[in-house]
C-alpha cells in the first residue's frame, strides 16, 4: 500500500498570509494526487486533482504543485473561510490512501 | 445539479446489521464508480473500497473485507453499504463519493451518514 504523509497535522497562519501544506507519498504516484478541504460537520470537497488542476469554483488563491513523491498545496491571502482540515489522497493504486490531514487555523 | 444524498443517522447495537444508502442524481449513474469512505470520530479519512456501477463488481480495502458489502440498485441510481455483525469500532461517519472511470479522484461526495454502535 502507498502511505501518504502530511508532515504537519496543525498549522496556524495569519489572516491574509500564505501557507504551504506538504504531502509525501511512499512511492511514485505519477501526479495522481488530489487535495480535499473538509470543514467541521461537512463532507470533504475536492479542490485539486492531478496534483495541479484546480476544480471549477475553487478560488485561485489555492494552487497545487509537485511531482514524483512530493506534493504541496498552497493557499495565498488566507481568508477566514479557509479554516478547515486539508487532506491529500493518492489515486494511483488501490487502496486509495489519504494523508492524515492538516488542520489550518487563523493565528 | 449533481447530488449524492445519503440516508439518515443510525443507532445500532453490537451484532446488528445496518444498510446505508446513497442516491445519485444529476448524472448517468453507470458512468462513474462509487466509493465508500469511513471517518471515525475526530479522525481522518479512510477509503473502504468502491463498486463498479456498470458491472456491480465491488473492490474492498483489506481492512473492510468480510463484514462489509457494497451493492447497487441501478434502476434507482442508488448505492448501498451494508455492515454486518456491527462492532463498537464501526462508530463513524460514512461517506459515498463518486469517481471517474480512469481518473479516480472523488469529485462529488454525499453528506455523510453517522452510525453509532452502542449497547
Amino acid at each position: 500500500d502507498i502511505q501518504m504523509t502530511q508532515s504537519s497535522s496543525y498549522l496556524s497562519v495569519s489572516l491574509g498570509g500564505r501557507v504551504t501544506i506538504t504531502c509525501k507519498a511512499s512511492d511514485h504516484i505519477n501526479n495522481w494526487l488530489a487535495w480535499y478541504q473538509q470543514k467541521p460537520g461537512n463532507a470533504p470537497r475536492l479542490l485539486i486533482s492531478g496534483a495541479t488542476s484546480l476544480e471549477t469554483g475553487v478560488p485561485s488563491r489555492f494552487s497545487g504543485s509537485g511531482s514524483g513523491k512530493d506534493y504541496t498545496l498552497s493557499i495565498t491571502s488566507l481568508q477566514t473561510e479557509d479554516v478547515a482540515t486539508y487532506y491529500c489522497q493518492q489515486y494511483w493504486s488501490t487502496p486509495y490512501t489519504f494523508g492524515g490531514g492538516t488542520k489550518l487555523e487563523i493565528k | 445539479q449533481i447530488q449524492l444524498v445519503q440516508s439518515g443517522p443510525e443507532l445500532k447495537k453490537p451484532g446488528e446489521t445496518v444498510k446505508i444508502s446513497c442516491k445519485a442524481s444529476g448524472y448517468t449513474f453507470t458512468n462513474y464508480g462509487m466509493n465508500w469512505v469511513k471517518q471515525a470520530p475526530g479522525k481522518g479519512l479512510k477509503w473502504m473500497g468502491w463498486i463498479n456501477t456498470n458491472t456491480g463488481e465491488p473492490t474492498y480495502a483489506e481492512e473492510f473485507k468480510g463484514r462489509f458489502a457494497f451493492s447497487l440498485e441501478t434502476s434507482a441510481s442508488t448505492a448501498y453499504l451494508q455492515i454486518n455483525n456491527l462492532k463498537n469500532e464501526d462508530t463513524a461517519t460514512y461517506f459515498c463519493a463518486r469517481s471517474g472511470v480512469r481518473r479516480r479522484y472523488f469529485d462529488y461526495w454525499g453528506q455523510g451518514t453517522t452510525l453509532t454502535v452502542s449497547s
